[in-house]
Protein backbone atom coordinates (compact mmCIF):
# COMPACT_ATOMS: atom_id res chain seq x y z
CA UNK A 1 0.00 0.00 0.00
CA UNK A 2 1.58 3.06 -0.76
CA UNK A 3 2.27 5.58 1.81
CA UNK A 4 3.15 9.53 1.43
CA UNK A 5 5.05 11.38 3.90
CA UNK A 6 6.11 15.04 4.64
CA UNK A 7 8.54 16.21 6.78
CA UNK A 8 9.00 18.79 8.49
CA UNK A 9 5.12 18.33 9.57
CA UNK A 10 5.75 22.39 10.25
CA UNK A 11 8.39 25.01 9.64
CA UNK A 12 9.24 28.65 10.21
CA UNK A 13 11.68 30.58 8.28
CA UNK A 14 12.35 34.63 8.04
CA UNK A 15 11.80 36.22 4.56
CA UNK A 16 14.05 35.84 2.01
CA UNK A 17 15.22 31.97 3.27
CA UNK A 18 15.93 28.97 0.32
CA UNK A 19 13.96 25.90 1.74
CA UNK A 20 13.05 22.54 0.51
CA UNK A 21 10.18 21.03 1.76
CA UNK A 22 10.26 16.86 1.38
CA UNK A 23 7.75 14.50 0.32
CA UNK A 24 8.85 10.84 0.74
CA UNK A 25 6.53 7.19 -0.75
CA UNK A 26 7.30 3.87 -0.17
CA UNK A 27 6.22 2.14 -3.44
CA UNK A 28 8.42 3.86 -6.42
CA UNK A 29 6.23 2.47 -9.25
CA UNK A 30 4.24 6.16 -9.29
CA UNK A 31 2.96 7.99 -12.90
CA UNK A 32 3.16 11.28 -11.06
CA UNK A 33 3.72 13.41 -8.56
CA UNK A 34 1.95 16.87 -8.35
CA UNK A 35 2.47 19.57 -5.53
CA UNK A 36 -0.36 22.03 -4.34
CA UNK A 37 -0.81 24.54 -2.07
CA UNK A 38 -3.48 25.10 0.15
CA UNK A 39 -4.66 27.96 2.34
CA UNK A 40 -6.77 27.84 5.55
CA UNK A 41 -9.89 26.63 5.08
CA UNK A 42 -9.84 27.07 0.87
CA UNK A 43 -9.16 24.57 -1.54
CA UNK A 44 -5.84 23.14 -3.09
CA UNK A 45 -3.69 25.05 -5.68
CA UNK A 46 -2.11 23.35 -8.44
CA UNK A 47 1.91 24.51 -8.22
CA UNK A 48 4.16 21.73 -9.78
CA UNK A 49 2.99 18.75 -12.10
CA UNK A 50 5.87 15.98 -12.97
CA UNK A 51 5.28 13.18 -14.68
CA UNK A 52 7.05 9.89 -14.46
CA UNK A 53 9.41 10.35 -17.13
CA UNK A 54 11.17 14.13 -15.68
CA UNK A 55 12.99 14.82 -13.10
CA UNK A 56 12.22 18.08 -12.09
CA UNK A 57 9.81 20.99 -13.01
CA UNK A 58 10.03 24.74 -12.50
CA UNK A 59 8.18 27.52 -12.11
CA UNK A 60 8.88 31.04 -11.21
CA UNK A 61 10.66 30.82 -7.51
CA UNK A 62 9.38 27.03 -7.27
CA UNK A 63 11.92 24.25 -8.26
CA UNK A 64 10.29 20.37 -8.16
CA UNK A 65 12.32 17.45 -8.51
CA UNK A 66 11.76 13.84 -8.63
CA UNK A 67 13.39 10.50 -7.70
CA UNK A 68 11.43 7.71 -8.48
CA UNK A 69 14.42 5.11 -7.41
CA UNK A 70 14.64 6.50 -3.85
CA UNK A 71 10.76 7.45 -3.35
CA UNK A 72 11.38 10.98 -2.75
CA UNK A 73 10.41 14.54 -4.37
CA UNK A 74 11.42 18.04 -2.75
CA UNK A 75 10.13 21.52 -3.10
CA UNK A 76 12.49 24.11 -3.20
CA UNK A 77 11.02 27.82 -2.50
CA UNK A 78 13.65 30.52 -3.19
CA UNK A 79 13.67 33.89 -1.55
CA UNK A 80 10.95 32.61 0.12
CA UNK A 81 7.73 35.74 1.41
CA UNK A 82 5.28 35.97 3.58
CA UNK A 83 2.85 35.25 0.98
CA UNK A 84 4.49 31.98 0.48
CA UNK A 85 2.57 30.87 3.73
CA UNK A 86 0.39 28.47 3.58
CA UNK A 87 0.76 24.21 3.63
CA UNK A 88 2.13 22.71 0.79
CA UNK A 89 1.06 19.07 -0.04
CA UNK A 90 2.32 16.45 -2.13
CA UNK A 91 0.34 13.74 -4.04
CA UNK A 92 1.47 10.58 -6.28
CA UNK A 93 -0.67 9.00 -8.85
CA UNK A 94 -1.03 4.84 -9.01
CA UNK A 95 -1.85 4.81 -11.81
CA UNK A 96 -1.73 6.78 -15.88
CA UNK A 97 -5.24 7.51 -15.68
CA UNK A 98 -5.46 9.66 -12.37
CA UNK A 99 -7.81 7.90 -10.57
CA UNK A 100 -6.21 7.01 -7.48
CA UNK A 101 -4.18 9.42 -5.70
CA UNK A 102 -2.30 9.08 -2.34
CA UNK A 103 -1.95 12.60 -0.23
CA UNK A 104 1.21 13.19 2.06
CA UNK A 105 -0.42 15.16 5.13
CA UNK A 106 1.40 18.53 4.04
CA UNK A 107 4.06 20.83 5.46
CA UNK A 108 2.59 23.57 7.66
CA UNK A 109 4.77 26.64 5.99
CA UNK A 110 5.48 30.11 8.02
CA UNK A 111 7.50 32.83 6.46
CA UNK A 112 7.70 35.52 8.91
CA UNK A 113 8.43 39.43 7.72
CA UNK B 1 -14.37 32.52 -15.64
CA UNK B 2 -13.36 28.28 -15.69
CA UNK B 3 -13.43 26.56 -12.55
CA UNK B 4 -15.02 24.52 -10.04
CA UNK B 5 -17.89 25.74 -7.60
CA UNK B 6 -18.84 24.14 -4.29
CA UNK B 7 -21.65 24.59 -2.14
CA UNK B 8 -22.23 25.82 0.55
CA UNK B 9 -18.97 26.82 2.32
CA UNK B 10 -20.07 26.04 5.43
CA UNK B 11 -22.91 23.36 6.49
CA UNK B 12 -24.54 22.64 9.58
CA UNK B 13 -26.51 19.70 10.49
CA UNK B 14 -27.99 17.60 12.96
CA UNK B 15 -26.56 14.09 13.69
CA UNK B 16 -28.84 11.11 12.04
CA UNK B 17 -29.74 13.64 8.90
CA UNK B 18 -28.48 12.93 5.68
CA UNK B 19 -26.92 16.11 3.63
CA UNK B 20 -26.06 16.31 0.11
CA UNK B 21 -22.94 18.67 -0.97
CA UNK B 22 -22.68 20.27 -3.97
CA UNK B 23 -19.79 20.24 -6.97
CA UNK B 24 -20.12 21.57 -10.36
CA UNK B 25 -17.44 22.21 -12.77
CA UNK B 26 -17.03 24.44 -16.01
CA UNK B 27 -13.86 22.96 -17.34
CA UNK B 28 -15.57 20.33 -19.43
CA UNK B 29 -13.23 17.66 -17.39
CA UNK B 30 -14.72 14.30 -17.67
CA UNK B 31 -12.94 12.71 -14.11
CA UNK B 32 -14.55 14.33 -11.38
CA UNK B 33 -13.65 13.73 -7.70
CA UNK B 34 -14.53 13.91 -4.05
CA UNK B 35 -12.19 13.61 -1.49
CA UNK B 36 -12.35 14.07 2.86
CA UNK B 37 -9.63 16.02 4.55
CA UNK B 38 -9.51 16.00 8.61
CA UNK B 39 -7.03 18.13 10.63
CA UNK B 40 -2.90 16.88 10.51
CA UNK B 41 -4.07 14.27 7.85
CA UNK B 42 -3.55 13.84 3.71
CA UNK B 43 -6.71 14.02 1.48
CA UNK B 44 -8.74 10.67 1.69
CA UNK B 45 -10.48 9.65 -1.56
CA UNK B 46 -14.42 9.35 -0.77
CA UNK B 47 -15.64 8.62 -4.70
CA UNK B 48 -14.84 9.23 -7.95
CA UNK B 49 -16.25 9.38 -11.60
CA UNK B 50 -14.29 8.88 -15.16
CA UNK B 51 -17.50 9.41 -17.30
CA UNK B 52 -21.34 10.44 -16.68
CA UNK B 53 -23.59 7.43 -15.25
CA UNK B 54 -20.06 5.75 -13.84
CA UNK B 55 -18.31 6.20 -10.66
CA UNK B 56 -15.93 3.90 -8.15
CA UNK B 57 -15.67 3.93 -4.77
CA UNK B 58 -12.39 5.14 -3.49
CA UNK B 59 -10.70 4.29 -0.21
CA UNK B 60 -13.19 5.65 2.55
CA UNK B 61 -16.59 5.35 0.82
CA UNK B 62 -18.64 3.76 3.56
CA UNK B 63 -21.75 6.32 4.69
CA UNK B 64 -21.45 8.11 1.34
CA UNK B 65 -22.90 8.23 -1.69
CA UNK B 66 -22.65 10.02 -5.37
CA UNK B 67 -24.27 10.53 -8.43
CA UNK B 68 -23.20 11.41 -12.10
CA UNK B 69 -26.39 12.40 -14.33
CA UNK B 70 -24.31 15.38 -15.88
CA UNK B 71 -20.95 15.92 -17.19
CA UNK B 72 -20.69 18.94 -14.73
CA UNK B 73 -22.69 18.32 -11.98
CA UNK B 74 -20.74 14.89 -8.72
CA UNK B 75 -23.41 15.65 -5.92
CA UNK B 76 -21.84 13.67 -2.64
CA UNK B 77 -24.23 12.61 -0.25
CA UNK B 78 -23.05 12.36 3.62
CA UNK B 79 -25.39 9.45 4.98
CA UNK B 80 -26.31 8.84 8.75
CA UNK B 81 -24.53 5.54 8.12
CA UNK B 82 -21.30 7.97 8.09
CA UNK B 83 -19.45 7.68 11.89
CA UNK B 84 -17.33 10.63 11.60
CA UNK B 85 -19.00 13.14 9.28
CA UNK B 86 -17.72 16.35 10.25
CA UNK B 87 -14.84 17.38 7.94
CA UNK B 88 -13.66 19.30 5.39
CA UNK B 89 -15.24 17.87 1.63
CA UNK B 90 -13.17 18.83 -1.30
CA UNK B 91 -14.20 18.25 -4.57
CA UNK B 92 -11.57 17.89 -7.69
CA UNK B 93 -12.10 17.18 -11.55
CA UNK B 94 -9.45 16.22 -14.29
CA UNK B 95 -8.69 16.18 -17.96
CA UNK B 96 -5.55 14.03 -17.70
CA UNK B 97 -3.21 13.37 -15.16
CA UNK B 98 -3.59 16.89 -13.56
CA UNK B 99 -6.24 17.52 -10.89
CA UNK B 100 -8.07 20.71 -9.96
CA UNK B 101 -9.59 21.80 -6.72
CA UNK B 102 -12.65 23.28 -5.46
CA UNK B 103 -12.76 25.63 -2.41
CA UNK B 104 -14.35 22.66 -0.27
CA UNK B 105 -17.34 22.31 2.26
CA UNK B 106 -16.99 22.66 5.69
CA UNK B 107 -19.82 20.11 7.53
CA UNK B 108 -20.39 19.96 11.11
CA UNK B 109 -22.18 17.52 12.27
CA UNK B 110 -23.72 18.23 15.76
Amino acid sequence: KQEVTQIPAALSVPEGENLVLNCSFTDSAIYNLQWFRQDPGKGLTSLLLIQSSQREQTSGRLNASLDKSSGRSTLYIAASQPGDSATYLCAVYRDNYGQNFVFGPGTRLSVLP
Amino acid sequence: DGGITQSPKYLFRKEGQNVTLSCEQNLNHDAMYWYRQDPGQGLRLIYYSQIVNDFQKGDIAEGYSVSREKKESFPLTVTSAQKNPTAFYLCASSRGVEQYFGPGTRLTVT
